[in-house]
Formats: C-alpha cells, structure tokens, sequence
C-alpha cells in the first residue's frame, strides 16, 4: 500500500461542475500539499495545509488529521483547470515528501 | 525574481555519456530537492540539500551525485548514462514549507 493514496486516477467533467479530488495518507504528518502540473511539466504548489480549509480562488482544500485525509475542491470547473493534481506529504523524518500518482483532470467545455 | 531555473528543459543523451542538469534559484533558500518522475508515476526524490555544503540521499541516488557550493546552486550530475535514467527531472526550492519548482528537463538515455 503506498504511503499516499489519490482518487480518482482520471477524472473527466463538463465545463461548470463541481469537482473532488481525494487524498488519504497512511504517515504522520506536519502538513500536506497540493500542486498542480499543466500539460507541457510545470509543477506549481497551491496549497500546504495542516489543519481545517484553505480557499484561493475556486480552489477550496480541505484536511481531516484525525482521519488522514484531504479532499482538493474545484467549483465552477474550466477547460483551464485541466491538469494533474498531485497530493504530497512529509515523512516523519522532515523535509523530505512522499508523493502521491496524481489525478489527470480534464473539464470539456 | 525568476524563481528556480533549470537547463536544458530537454536532452538526448547515449548510453555511458555523463551530463549535469544545472538548477539555480533566486530566492536565497536553503532547501533544494531534485526528483525524478517516470510515466505514471509519483515524483520520487534523488537528492536533497539543507543548505551550502550539506547534501543528502533521498530514494533513488543511485547513478547520479550532487554539490551544493552555494546557495544558489544545485546541479545534478548523471555518471554513465544508462536508459533507466530516462525520466523528467525536476528542481525545486522550498522556504517555511511551500515549495518552489523549476519547468523540468526532459532527459532520454538510448
């Protein structure tokens, strides 16, 4: 089992929806990421979150530590948000993350 | 600020041949990481530096080695290219946390 879990894999929707991206982690954590990788490579952190929500934009991220778990909202999806979303934590032993396999999102207009 | 940069963003290398992926940043921050993702894959971490002068293994060193001279400064050096090595390198800094990535450099061993 890996030490971080995302689902969906893959995840297509329509222009407009409401969209959920999941990570569980089976590590102790300090805090957990969220990046964003467009087609093409570039990687960009959006969140780093250790405790309750955090809201930039449409995004929305959210941590449950007592459950291992945070969920990466998108509200009113858009072509531009297509991307893969990559949850990552830290291992016990500092700086170093563990990263999850990520999500391929794609929003079709 | 340009951030972290890397060069090149793409090489084709054979086997044996040795290169160094340059990665410099901007920023005057003491962690630096290099990782490597492979298709369908999570990012796994080469090397990882605390600071000038201090370097350490992350998962996956074997093949490559790293220097850490100056802040600023983070090259990775393939010795003996093989085709395993095939993958796309990134650079990244962080500061308090947040994470800061260069574009990548594509590299292919044939």
């Amino acid at each position: 089992k890996n030490e971080v879990e995302q689902s969906p894999q893959n995840l297509t929707a329509q222009e407009g929806e409401f969209i959920t991206i999941n990570c569980s982690y089976s590590v102790g954590i300090s805090a957990l990421h969220w990046l964003q990788q467009h087609p093409g490579g570039g990687i960009v952190s959006l969140f780093m979150l250790s405790s309750g929500k955090k809201k930039h934009g449409r995004l929305i991220a959210t941590i449950n530590i007592q459950e291992k778990h945070s969920s990466l909202h998108i509200t009113a999806s858009h072509p531009r948000d297509s991307a893969v979303y990559i949850c990552a934590v830290p291992k016990a032993s500092g700086s170093r993350l563990t990263f999850g396999e990520g999500t391929q999102l794609t929003v079709n207009p | 600020n340009a951030g972290v940069t890397q060069t090149p963003k793409f090489r084709i290398l054979k086997i044996g041949q040795s290169m160094t992926l340059q990665c410099t940043q901007d920023m005057n921050h003491n962690y630096m990481y290099w990782y490597r993702q492979d298709p369908g894959m999570g990012l796994k971490l080469i090397y990882y530096s605390v600071g000038a002068g201090i370097t350490d293994k992350g998962e996956v060193p074997n093949g490559y080695n790293v220097s850490r001279s100056t802040t600023e400064d983070f090259p990775l050096r393939l010795e003996l290219a093989a085709p395993s090595q095939t993958s796309v390198y990134f650079c990244a800094s962080s500061y308090r946390g947040e994470l800061f990535f260069g574009e990548g450099s594509r590299l292919t061993v044939l």
